[in-house]
């Protein structure tokens, strides 16, 4: 079954304890994409990459990092996180930059 | 900043009501995708229409887009209490969203 695979989907941490979200489809796409959504705020992208070893600043970088070693994978990496970070994050995959494919979500609370 | 933007930013019908709601985008296009997000799930692609297209059909779904007003319509016919969701667009090549349309549908 194509799907985009995130974990873990809740995790509870405390502030400045580096975490890692992960991330990986099986569809053979190209571009992956990281969001974070926050009320009233909508989806905002926090990284996102073309391609393995290409990857690029969204809109809401600051305090993460991604690596894309692999095509399937895109982890997300908070070395230090922060209770400003606490959010709802999704992972998303395309082929062409075009339709994407959401995973399940991570809800992230940092206290 | 993202290209679409969705507007209203809420929409609340009765059961059987049609719902419109639009998206305005800022540079042109190849394509243009909507998608639906119920609470606090991932994104799910709805309908993607062409830049060469006027019109599209997907069930109750009707999709217009208007390239000379850099603007998409999306129609929900006979809503039911299940479309209660959170409705987003995004245009090819541009991987970013807007806060979306919020659709109430009460039974």
């Amino acid at each position: 079954e194509a799907q985009v695979t995130q974990n873990p989907r809740y995790l509870i941490t405390v502030t400045g304890k580096k975490l890692t979200v992960t991330c990986s489809q099986n569809m053979n796409h190209e571009y992956m994409s990281w969001y974070r959504q926050d009320p009233g705020l909508g989806l905002r992208q926090i990284y996102y990459s073309m391609n393995v070893e290409v990857t690029d600043k969204g809109d809401v970088p600051e305090g993460y990092k991604v690596s894309r070693k692999e095509k399937r994978n895109f982890p997300l990496i908070l070395e230090s996180p922060s209770p400003n970070q606490t959010s709802l994050y999704f992972c998303a995959s395309s082929l062409h930059g075009n339709i994407q494919y959401f995973g399940a979500g991570t809800r992230l609370s940092v206290l | 900043s993202q290209q679409g933007e969705e507007d209203p930013q809420a929409l609340s019908i009765q059961e059987g009501e049609n719902a419109t709601m639009n998206c305005s985008y800022k540079t042109s296009i190849n394509n243009l995708q909507w998608y639906r997000q119920n609470s606090g799930r991932g994104l799910v692609h709805l309908i993607l229409i062409r830049s060469n297209e006027r019109e599209k059909h997907s069930g109750r779904l009707r999709v217009t887009l208007d390239t000379s007003k850099k603007s998409s319509s999306l129609l929900i016919t006979a809503s039911r209490a299940a479309d209660t969701a959170s409705y987003f667009c995004a245009t090819d090549g541009d991987m970013r969203f807007g806060a979306g349309t919020r659709l109430t549908v009460k039974p």
